[in-house]
């Protein structure tokens, strides 16, 4: 199974960003995992925000909560994040990944996508 | 929300030595769910150790976990030239995660 993260790599400050992550190997909706976006800053180090689950329920970082939608799309087995009103603080690395329910661990983790948000 | 401490910032160590990693919780880890990753320059995280005790599928054995409660430990008995990397802990009670702010092993 593969995780591969695709999308914008600059937004522009109070624009949304929008990510998605194609899975190859395994299928979105089995059920068998959460799928689960995780970002990485110099100031905020390891980030969750979310996750999503195959029948399309979500759960989110309290501190992001109101700016962070996770969607899944399982005809194109993908998950997609959208985060809205960016700021100069949402620049970071941003990871798919993989959790897996049983330990509440991320066991597969896509390579990464750069997102810098400057005009 | 729990905050995970690691701890030392950055261990220093040659090839062969044993490596000791700390996490403190500020609460209890739920059902020890914890996890330990390594990270390396341009790469993701890779899960070594879940269930605070657990290797992941392929993990050499020289990684083990131990810990509960507040306190977690990860060891590596002889460190390899390609071990060296950064090394985070994270917890989760499945409706929030946190992460340590991680322990850089640099060849001494």
């Amino acid at each position: 199974v593969r995780l591969q993260e695709s999308g914008p790599g600059l937004v522009k400050p109070s624009e949304t960003l929008s990510l998605t992550c194609t899975v190859s190997g395994g299928a979105v909706n089995s059920g068998s995992y959460y799928w689960s976006w995780i970002r990485q800053s110099p100031g905020k180090g390891l980030e969750w925000l979310g996750y999503v689950y195959y029948d399309e329920s979500t759960t989110y970082n309290p501190s992001l909560k109101s700016r962070v939608t996770i969607s899944l799309d399982a005809s194109k087995n993908q998950f997609s994040l959208k985060l809205t009103s960016v700021t100069a603080a949402d620049t970071a690395v941003y990871f798919c990944a993989r959790l897996n329910w049983n330990s509440w661990h991320f066991d597969l983790w896509g390579r990464d996508t750069l997102v810098t948000v400057s005009s | 929300e729990i905050e995970l401490t690691q701890s030392p910032g950055t261990l220093s160590l040659s090839p062969g030595e044993r490596a000791t990693f700390s996490c403190r919780a500020s609460q209890t880890v739920t059902n020890s769910y914890l996890a330990w990753y390594q990270q390396k320059s341009g790469q993701a995280p890779r899960l070594l150790i879940y269930a605070a005790s657990r290797r992941a599928s392929g993990i050499p054995d020289r990684f083990s976990g131990s810990g509960s409660g507040t306190d977690f430990t990860l060891t590596i008995t002889r460190v390899e030239p390609e071990d060296f990397a950064v090394f985070y802990c994270q917890q989760s009670d499945g409706s929030t995660f946190t992460f340590g702010q991680g322990t850089r092993l640099e060849i001494k």
